[in-house]
């Protein structure tokens, strides 16, 4: 059964910290790989989608990498603000399109 | 705001009620995913359809009861529960089964 653990399980940063949040997985047979962030009370929003032949993806100050070999991904957020404060997720989609969520990573950013 | 849309936002109902959650989608996706997500833990995936067909259940109990009556709409039908089923049930939908899947802003579900 696939495990899916995120470190840190909370971060509180001053805006402007570059900051790198991380995943891994125990079952590297998967997919692709897919980051989400979840705001308080809300559904989730896909930040970024990693293709299982792709070793990161970008999109603007996020950039994620993926090594399935070592079953950890990374994601990384530039010039961090306060409207990044949210619960940001790590999920690998198993075969079927199966994703198995990780707890996620509470993020903080004060202003 | 989200293209995925969910109804009601919030739902409380006694252990012998029958109710429903729906969810809707007009961007032509022929996948479509329930999901139950307990406070403070990740999503976990209930039921996939695949072009109106039942693909995956994950060994749900039987009070819960999905239904895809055309590509556009997904319900999920809720009868006699317990209060362990009070959670956010968050509905995804995406183009086909192995494709990115977006996801509306849930029904906050709390069972008396």
């Amino acid at each position: 059964k696939q495990e899916v653990t995120q470190i840190p399980a909370a971060l509180s940063v001053p805006e402007g910290e570059n900051l790198v949040l991380n995943c891994s997985f125990t079952d590297s047979a998967i997919y692709n790989l897919q980051w989400f962030r979840q705001d308080p009370g809300k559904g989730l929003t896909s930040l970024l989608l990693i293709q299982s032949s792709q070793r990161e993806q970008t999109s603007g100050r996020l950039n994620a990498s993926l090594d399935k070999s070592s079953g950890r991904s990374t994601l990384y957020i530039a010039a961090s603000q306060p409207g990044d404060s949210a619960t940001y997720l790590c999920a690998p989609w198993e075969y079927g399109n199966k994703l198995v969520f990780g707890a996620g990573t509470i993020l903080r950013v004060k202003s | 705001d989200t293209e995925v849309t969910q109804t009601p936002k919030h739902l409380v109902m006694g252990m012998t009620n029958k109710k429903s959650l729906k969810c809707e989608q007009h961007m032509g996706h022929r996948a479509m995913y329930w999901y139950k997500q307990k406070a403070k833990k990740p999503p976990e995936l209930m039921f996939v359809y695949s072009y109106e067909k039942l693909s995956i259940n994950e060994s749900v109990p039987s009070r819960f009861s999905p239904e895809c009556p055309n590509s556009s709409l997904l319900n999920l039908h809720l009868h006699a529960l317990q209060p362990e089923d009070s959670a956010l049930y968050l509905c995804a939908s995406s183009v086909r089964q192995n494709q990115p899947q977006h996801f509306g802003d849930g029904t906050r579900l709390s069972i008396l």
